[in-house]
């Protein structure tokens, strides 16, 4: 299947720092990149829809101004976290959309990026 | 809005048992994914359905699509340890490229 690769797998930050967390899709090209984050035991909450070349679409309640999502290829997507606080620690995970016509779309998902704000 | 519900919550087995589990939503879906998630790493996807009535098997696993395109079902036979982990159902209403929405995941536990 199609690879998606996540950097960093985690990070610690001290309070008031920017994050940046990368999201490739190693063996294809995503039109359509999502960021989730995960609480522990608890599913994934969708953040935001990043489209290359576009502004991303932000869930209601997620800051755009704190998440920057910036997809500048068909390969790449960011999230920066900026003036991180402990309450944005938690587990960041991306999925890249392989945006094939019709009903066959697939998301694939990174590994993950643990980010714990001290 | 929109939602997914998966049961069960958690399942506790024995090696060797088969499971289902299974999500139904509130919606017509014309996607439904199934992910299996490991502590500490993003979901890794295990079926892909895209028509009503579609039944497609991976392995040991098995999921279909329903017929009514509200629900979907997994079921994993024979399990072994490593099945261990959290499985997610997912699915879109509309087109390509748009959100999954999750279910909040079922936790299997299987002991050898």
């Amino acid at each position: 299947g199609a690879v998606v690769s996540q950097h960093p797998s985690w990070v610690i930050c001290k309070s008031g720092t920017s994050v940046k967390i990368e999201c490739r899709s190693l063996d294809f090209q995503a039109t359509t990149m999502f960021w989730y984050r995960q609480f522990p035991k608890q599913s994934l909450m969708l953040m935001a829809t990043s489209n290359e070349g576009s502004k991303a679409t932000y869930e209601q309640g997620v800051e755009k101004d704190k998440f920057l999502i910036n997809h500048a290829s068909l390969t790449l997507s960011t999230l920066t976290v900026t003036s991180a606080h402990p309450e944005d620690s938690s587990f960041y995970i991306c999925s890249a959309s392989t945006g094939t016509s019709g009903a066959t779309d697939t998301q694939y998902f990174g590994p993950g990026t643990r980010l714990t704000v001290l | 809005g929109q939602q997914l519900n998966q049961s069960p919550q958690s399942m506790f087995i024995q090696e060797g048992e088969d499971v289902s589990m299974n999500c139904t939503s509130s919606s017509i879906f014309n996607t439904w994914l199934w992910y299996k998630q490991d502590p500490g790493e993003g979901p890794v996807l295990l079926i892909a359905l895209y028509k009503a009535g579609e039944l497609t098997s991976n392995g040991r696993l098995t999921a279909q699509f329903g017929i009514t395109r509200k629900d979907s079902f997994l079921n994993i036979s024979a399990s072994i340890p490593s099945d261990v982990g959290i499985y997610f159902c997912a699915g879109r209403t509309n087109q390509a490229g748009t959100a999954l929405i999750f279910g909040k995941g079922t936790t299997l536990s299987v002991s050898s």
